[in-house]
């Protein structure tokens, strides 16, 4: 099983569209969760950490519910400008480092 | 400058030719890494630093050889590599181990070997 499995999509959707993704991760032990976004050939960049309480920026609302091990993002009314990779990505434990998922694809369409 | 700075931006190097690629970040980290991201793959983790000490090598070709003098500076020596290792190779770095506040990631190497 991999630490971090996301729905690799893609996910087409319209302008205007919610649309949300969910990771699942497979150790217990992590503390901390981020999602990132990564623009086709350039670097991921943080979009927004994940906390317990579930936290919102804007359009995009982050939710973690640990007794499930599973994070969430959700777009609402997607822009063409949203059009990118999303990386979830957990860490905080004893062994160190980050552990990306495979990224899902999200297509905006007019 | 502010960031993760990485350079070239851009390589292309024959299968007998050494190169290196350079990281440097401006943040006050003491981890970094360097990653691996192939066309449409996720990444992959190659070396951790952890205060100029190298902490992991994820099972690595010799062909590539990190160097990291101190906790600012990151190279990746680079010599008779393979056309599949053409790539993005990205640097990132974090303020710690556990990367607790995520980690910054240069805007990577595109490294085409021919």
């Amino acid at each position: 099983r991999k630490e971090v499995e996301q729905d690799p999509g893609p996910f087409n959707v319209p302008e205007g569209a919610t649309v949300a993704f969910n990771c699942t991760y497979s150790n217990s032990a992590s503390q901390s969760f981020f999602w990132y976004r990564q623009d086709c050939r350039k670097e991921p960049k943080l979009l927004m950490s994940v906390y317990s309480s579930g936290n919102e920026d804007g359009r995009f609302t982050a939710q973690l519910n640990r007794a499930s091990q599973y994070i969430s993002l959700l777009i609402r009314d997607s822009k063409l400008s949203d059009s990118a990779t999303y990386l979830c990505t957990t860490g905080g434990t004893s062994y160190g480092k980050l552990t990306f998922g495979q990224g899902t694809i999200l297509t905006v369409h007019p | 400058e502010t960031g993760v700075t990485q350079t070239p931006r851009h390589l292309v190097m024959g299968m007998t030719n050494k190169k290196s690629l350079k990281c440097e970040q401006h943040l006050g980290h003491n981890a970094m890494y360097w990653y691996k991201q192939s066309a449409k793959k996720p990444l992959e983790l190659m070396f951790v630093y952890n205060f100029k000490e190298q902490t992991e090598n994820n099972s690595v070709p010799s062909r590539f050889s990190p160097e990291c003098p101190n906790s600012s500076h990151l190279f990746l020596h680079l010599h008779t590599l393979q056309p599949e290792d053409s790539a993005l190779y990205l640097c990132a770095s974090s303020q710690d181990l556990r990367g607790t506040y995520g980690y910054t990631f240069g805007s990577g190497t595109r490294l085409t070997v021919v």
